[in-house]
């Protein structure tokens, strides 16, 4: 089972950042916190993970709190071509298997 | 760039027919992924392979089976396809020393 809980739908509009949050308070000391997203007939893409600092890379930042219980990842000035399903996802290692929950669907709205 | 080919993108069979459905990655991974895509279901992993000749099931390999005989292919296969298998096949792979997984555009599989 995902050990992540998402909202099912979001709304943005296009040029405000997006903010997407994801719990996982179940979340173990060496487990990760990877977001993916998948844009309609297209195979999922990595975006940005993080252990327990926040990471910034082109894409994203991902916003880890304290405790780790929940994320949010940040889309700063988001585009039409960010709509997409996008799933928040914890595993242990780099070679682990990863589980993919039923994620957030982002509709970006011009 | 990394790039995972999967050998179609749509595909039609009848029920009882032997598919194969193939995955190509030219970056020398040695980790490669099948999983099943289905509305409300979301990704499920089928099998993994970790090295050439290796194997791991996944969550739901019933009905399945794999071929790893080169590292940088992976063969998904249906030996006897159902209605039940129709669905969206997505290959991944990712490397030891890489922490993502990159995915194929996927083979939509229509079984009649």
């Amino acid at each position: 089972d995902a050990k992540t809980t998402q909202p099912p739908s979001m709304d943005c509009a296009e040029g405000r950042a997006a903010n997407l949050p994801c719990n996982h308070s179940t979340i173990s000391g060496n487990e990760y916190v990877y977001w993916y997203r998948q844009i309609h007939s297209q195979g999922p893409q990595y975006i940005i993970h993080g252990l327990k600092n926040n990471e910034t890379n082109e894409m994203a930042s991902l916003i880890i709190t304290e405790d780790r219980k929940s994320s949010t990842l940040i889309l700063p000035h988001a585009t039409l071509r960010d709509t997409a399903v996008y799933y928040c996802i914890v595993r242990v290692n780099r070679d682990d298997k990863i589980i993919f929950g039923k994620g957030t669907r982002l509709h970006i709205l011009p | 760039d990394v790039k995972v080919t999967q050998s179609s993108r749509y595909l039609v069979k009848r029920t009882g027919e032997k598919v194969f459905l193939e995955c190509v990655q030219d970056m020398d991974h040695e980790n490669m992924f099948w999983y099943r895509q289905d509305p409300g279901l979301g990704l499920r992993l089928i099998y993994f392979s970790y090295d050439v000749k290796m194997k791991e099931k996944g969550d739901i390999p019933e009905g399945y089976s794999v071929s790893r005989e080169k590292k940088e292919r992976f063969s998904l296969i249906l030996e006897s396809a159902s209605t039940s298998q129709t669905s969206m096949y997505l290959c991944a792979s990712g490397g030891q020393n890489y922490n993502e997984q990159f995915f194929g555009p996927g083979t939509r599989l229509t079984v009649l």
